[in-house]
Protein backbone atom coordinates (compact mmCIF):
# COMPACT_ATOMS: atom_id res chain seq x y z
CA UNK A 1 0.00 0.00 0.00
CA UNK A 2 0.87 3.75 -0.31
CA UNK A 3 3.10 5.45 2.64
CA UNK A 4 2.24 8.86 3.83
CA UNK A 5 5.27 9.78 6.50
CA UNK A 6 5.42 12.85 9.13
CA UNK A 7 8.35 14.26 10.26
CA UNK A 8 9.36 15.37 13.40
CA UNK A 9 7.11 12.81 14.88
CA UNK A 10 7.56 14.21 18.43
CA UNK A 11 8.51 18.22 18.79
CA UNK A 12 8.61 20.24 22.46
CA UNK A 13 8.99 23.97 22.01
CA UNK A 14 8.49 27.07 23.99
CA UNK A 15 5.39 29.21 23.99
CA UNK A 16 5.48 31.68 20.89
CA UNK A 17 7.39 30.14 18.86
CA UNK A 18 7.04 28.39 15.14
CA UNK A 19 7.07 24.95 14.70
CA UNK A 20 7.11 23.07 11.16
CA UNK A 21 5.51 19.72 10.34
CA UNK A 22 6.33 17.82 7.14
CA UNK A 23 4.29 15.10 5.75
CA UNK A 24 5.53 13.49 2.81
CA UNK A 25 3.78 10.77 0.04
CA UNK A 26 6.96 8.43 -0.16
CA UNK A 27 5.84 6.31 -3.43
CA UNK A 28 2.69 7.92 -4.63
CA UNK A 29 1.89 11.54 -5.82
CA UNK A 30 -0.80 13.44 -3.87
CA UNK A 31 -2.30 16.53 -5.43
CA UNK A 32 -4.31 16.63 -2.36
CA UNK A 33 -3.57 15.94 1.42
CA UNK A 34 -5.63 16.84 4.59
CA UNK A 35 -4.40 17.25 7.91
CA UNK A 36 -6.07 16.53 11.21
CA UNK A 37 -5.82 17.29 14.73
CA UNK A 38 -6.75 15.44 17.57
CA UNK A 39 -6.72 15.52 21.29
CA UNK A 40 -6.44 13.45 23.78
CA UNK A 41 -9.45 9.95 23.52
CA UNK A 42 -11.54 12.20 20.60
CA UNK A 43 -11.30 11.82 17.14
CA UNK A 44 -8.87 13.04 14.87
CA UNK A 45 -11.02 16.69 13.40
CA UNK A 46 -10.06 18.16 10.18
CA UNK A 47 -8.20 20.96 10.02
CA UNK A 48 -7.60 21.72 6.72
CA UNK A 49 -6.89 20.43 3.11
CA UNK A 50 -4.30 21.29 1.08
CA UNK A 51 -4.08 21.96 -2.23
CA UNK A 52 -0.97 21.23 -4.84
CA UNK A 53 -0.47 24.62 -6.49
CA UNK A 54 -2.88 26.60 -4.59
CA UNK A 55 -4.46 27.81 -1.21
CA UNK A 56 -5.46 25.99 1.07
CA UNK A 57 -8.85 24.86 2.54
CA UNK A 58 -9.54 25.62 6.06
CA UNK A 59 -12.58 24.44 8.11
CA UNK A 60 -14.86 26.71 9.61
CA UNK A 61 -12.94 28.13 13.23
CA UNK A 62 -9.38 27.03 11.87
CA UNK A 63 -7.69 30.29 11.49
CA UNK A 64 -5.60 30.26 8.53
CA UNK A 65 -2.94 32.67 9.64
CA UNK A 66 -2.03 30.41 12.59
CA UNK A 67 -2.35 27.33 10.68
CA UNK A 68 0.18 28.18 7.94
CA UNK A 69 -0.13 25.22 4.87
CA UNK A 70 1.97 25.16 2.03
CA UNK A 71 1.31 22.16 -0.79
CA UNK A 72 4.56 22.93 -2.69
CA UNK A 73 5.21 19.58 -4.53
CA UNK A 74 3.07 16.55 -5.31
CA UNK A 75 4.78 14.61 -2.55
CA UNK A 76 5.01 16.93 0.21
CA UNK A 77 2.81 19.47 2.49
CA UNK A 78 3.99 21.29 5.47
CA UNK A 79 1.60 22.93 8.00
CA UNK A 80 3.44 25.05 10.46
CA UNK A 81 2.09 26.37 13.74
CA UNK A 82 2.96 29.95 14.03
CA UNK A 83 3.24 31.75 17.77
CA UNK A 84 2.02 28.39 18.98
CA UNK A 85 0.94 28.39 22.49
CA UNK A 86 0.58 25.62 25.32
CA UNK A 87 -3.75 25.30 23.56
CA UNK A 88 -1.92 24.10 20.50
CA UNK A 89 -0.62 20.89 22.10
CA UNK A 90 -1.99 18.01 20.16
CA UNK A 91 -1.40 15.49 18.19
CA UNK A 92 -1.17 16.62 14.40
CA UNK A 93 -1.93 13.84 11.66
CA UNK A 94 -1.87 14.18 7.94
CA UNK A 95 -3.42 11.91 5.53
CA UNK A 96 -2.92 11.86 1.66
CA UNK A 97 -5.93 9.73 -0.96
CA UNK A 98 -4.71 6.94 -3.59
CA UNK A 99 -6.29 5.07 -5.68
CA UNK A 100 -6.83 1.45 -4.80
CA UNK A 101 -8.16 -0.25 -7.95
CA UNK A 102 -11.73 1.07 -7.61
CA UNK A 103 -11.99 2.88 -4.52
CA UNK A 104 -9.91 5.80 -3.13
CA UNK A 105 -8.06 5.23 0.02
CA UNK A 106 -6.90 7.32 2.51
CA UNK A 107 -3.46 6.96 4.01
CA UNK A 108 -2.34 8.76 7.27
CA UNK A 109 0.66 9.26 8.33
CA UNK A 110 2.04 8.61 11.55
CA UNK A 111 1.71 11.65 13.23
CA UNK A 112 3.50 14.42 15.30
CA UNK A 113 2.80 14.78 18.77
CA UNK A 114 3.39 19.04 19.32
CA UNK A 115 3.80 19.43 23.07
CA UNK A 116 4.36 23.37 23.79
CA UNK A 117 5.54 24.74 26.72
CA UNK B 1 -25.99 16.86 9.88
CA UNK B 2 -23.67 14.40 8.73
CA UNK B 3 -22.53 11.76 12.10
CA UNK B 4 -21.00 8.68 12.64
CA UNK B 5 -21.39 7.14 16.41
CA UNK B 6 -19.72 4.15 17.39
CA UNK B 7 -20.18 2.30 20.72
CA UNK B 8 -19.09 0.55 23.04
CA UNK B 9 -17.28 3.48 23.66
CA UNK B 10 -15.03 1.27 25.44
CA UNK B 11 -14.19 -2.46 25.73
CA UNK B 12 -12.22 -5.05 28.09
CA UNK B 13 -11.90 -8.70 26.70
CA UNK B 14 -9.55 -11.52 27.57
CA UNK B 15 -7.19 -12.58 24.75
CA UNK B 16 -8.85 -15.52 22.89
CA UNK B 17 -12.24 -13.55 22.77
CA UNK B 18 -14.48 -12.38 19.82
CA UNK B 19 -16.28 -9.22 19.83
CA UNK B 20 -17.89 -6.90 17.91
CA UNK B 21 -18.32 -3.76 17.19
CA UNK B 22 -20.57 -0.66 16.09
CA UNK B 23 -20.67 1.72 13.73
CA UNK B 24 -24.06 4.04 12.87
CA UNK B 25 -24.10 6.91 10.29
CA UNK B 26 -26.21 9.53 8.58
CA UNK B 27 -23.94 10.41 5.82
CA UNK B 28 -25.64 11.53 3.12
CA UNK B 29 -24.87 10.66 0.11
CA UNK B 30 -22.89 7.95 0.96
CA UNK B 31 -19.10 6.82 -1.08
CA UNK B 32 -17.96 4.00 1.26
CA UNK B 33 -17.18 3.45 4.60
CA UNK B 34 -13.86 2.80 6.43
CA UNK B 35 -13.04 1.04 9.70
CA UNK B 36 -9.59 1.74 10.84
CA UNK B 37 -7.18 1.17 13.72
CA UNK B 38 -5.18 3.64 15.57
CA UNK B 39 -2.79 2.12 18.27
CA UNK B 40 -1.92 5.04 20.73
CA UNK B 41 0.38 7.84 19.35
CA UNK B 42 0.19 6.36 16.08
CA UNK B 43 -1.76 7.20 12.95
CA UNK B 44 -4.39 5.28 11.64
CA UNK B 45 -4.48 2.39 9.32
CA UNK B 46 -7.11 1.34 7.54
CA UNK B 47 -8.67 -2.46 7.92
CA UNK B 48 -11.51 -2.54 5.81
CA UNK B 49 -13.29 -0.77 3.56
CA UNK B 50 -16.50 -1.20 1.71
CA UNK B 51 -18.75 0.37 -1.17
CA UNK B 52 -22.45 0.99 -1.26
CA UNK B 53 -22.57 -2.71 -2.65
CA UNK B 54 -20.58 -4.19 -0.28
CA UNK B 55 -22.52 -6.37 2.39
CA UNK B 56 -19.22 -7.99 3.72
CA UNK B 57 -15.53 -7.63 3.83
CA UNK B 58 -12.81 -9.79 5.79
CA UNK B 59 -9.02 -8.98 6.38
CA UNK B 60 -7.48 -11.74 8.72
CA UNK B 61 -9.27 -11.77 12.02
CA UNK B 62 -11.24 -8.45 11.09
CA UNK B 63 -14.52 -8.68 9.54
CA UNK B 64 -17.07 -6.04 8.29
CA UNK B 65 -20.15 -5.60 7.95
CA UNK B 66 -22.63 -3.27 5.93
CA UNK B 67 -25.99 -2.56 6.47
CA UNK B 68 -26.42 0.69 3.89
CA UNK B 69 -30.25 0.18 4.52
CA UNK B 70 -30.05 1.07 8.10
CA UNK B 71 -26.85 2.44 8.04
CA UNK B 72 -25.25 0.54 10.51
CA UNK B 73 -21.77 -0.94 10.22
CA UNK B 74 -20.03 -3.43 12.32
CA UNK B 75 -16.45 -5.18 12.75
CA UNK B 76 -15.78 -8.08 14.19
CA UNK B 77 -12.71 -9.48 15.58
CA UNK B 78 -12.06 -13.39 15.72
CA UNK B 79 -9.80 -15.02 18.61
CA UNK B 80 -8.33 -11.25 20.02
CA UNK B 81 -4.56 -10.88 20.54
CA UNK B 82 -3.21 -8.38 22.95
CA UNK B 83 -2.16 -6.48 19.75
CA UNK B 84 -5.20 -5.99 18.68
CA UNK B 85 -5.54 -3.41 21.74
CA UNK B 86 -6.10 0.05 20.27
CA UNK B 87 -8.77 2.51 19.44
CA UNK B 88 -11.29 1.57 16.33
CA UNK B 89 -12.40 4.31 14.33
CA UNK B 90 -15.41 4.04 11.50
CA UNK B 91 -15.13 6.58 8.91
CA UNK B 92 -18.16 7.45 6.44
CA UNK B 93 -17.08 8.91 3.07
CA UNK B 94 -19.65 11.48 2.03
CA UNK B 95 -20.12 13.51 -1.10
CA UNK B 96 -17.60 15.48 -2.24
CA UNK B 97 -15.00 12.72 -0.70
CA UNK B 98 -15.84 14.55 2.49
CA UNK B 99 -14.57 12.36 5.62
CA UNK B 100 -16.69 12.13 8.82
CA UNK B 101 -14.91 10.24 11.38
CA UNK B 102 -16.80 8.19 14.53
CA UNK B 103 -15.19 9.15 17.78
CA UNK B 104 -13.78 5.34 18.62
CA UNK B 105 -13.98 2.51 20.17
CA UNK B 106 -11.49 1.79 22.45
CA UNK B 107 -10.56 -1.55 23.01
CA UNK B 108 -8.26 -3.10 25.15
CA UNK B 109 -7.29 -7.12 25.40
CA UNK B 110 -6.23 -8.46 28.85
CA UNK B 111 -4.91 -11.83 29.39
Amino acid sequence: GAVVSQHPSRVICKSGTSVKIECRSLDFQATTMFWYRQFPKQSLMLMATSNEGSKATYEQGVEKDKFLINHASLTLSTLTVTSAHPEDSSFYICSAPASLGYVNEQFFGPGTRLTVL
Amino acid sequence: KNQVEQSPQSLIILEGKNCTLQCNYTVSPFSNLRWYKQDTGRGPVSLTIMTFSENTKSNGRYTATLDADTKQSSLHITASQLSDSASYICVVTGGGNKLTFGTGTQLKVEL
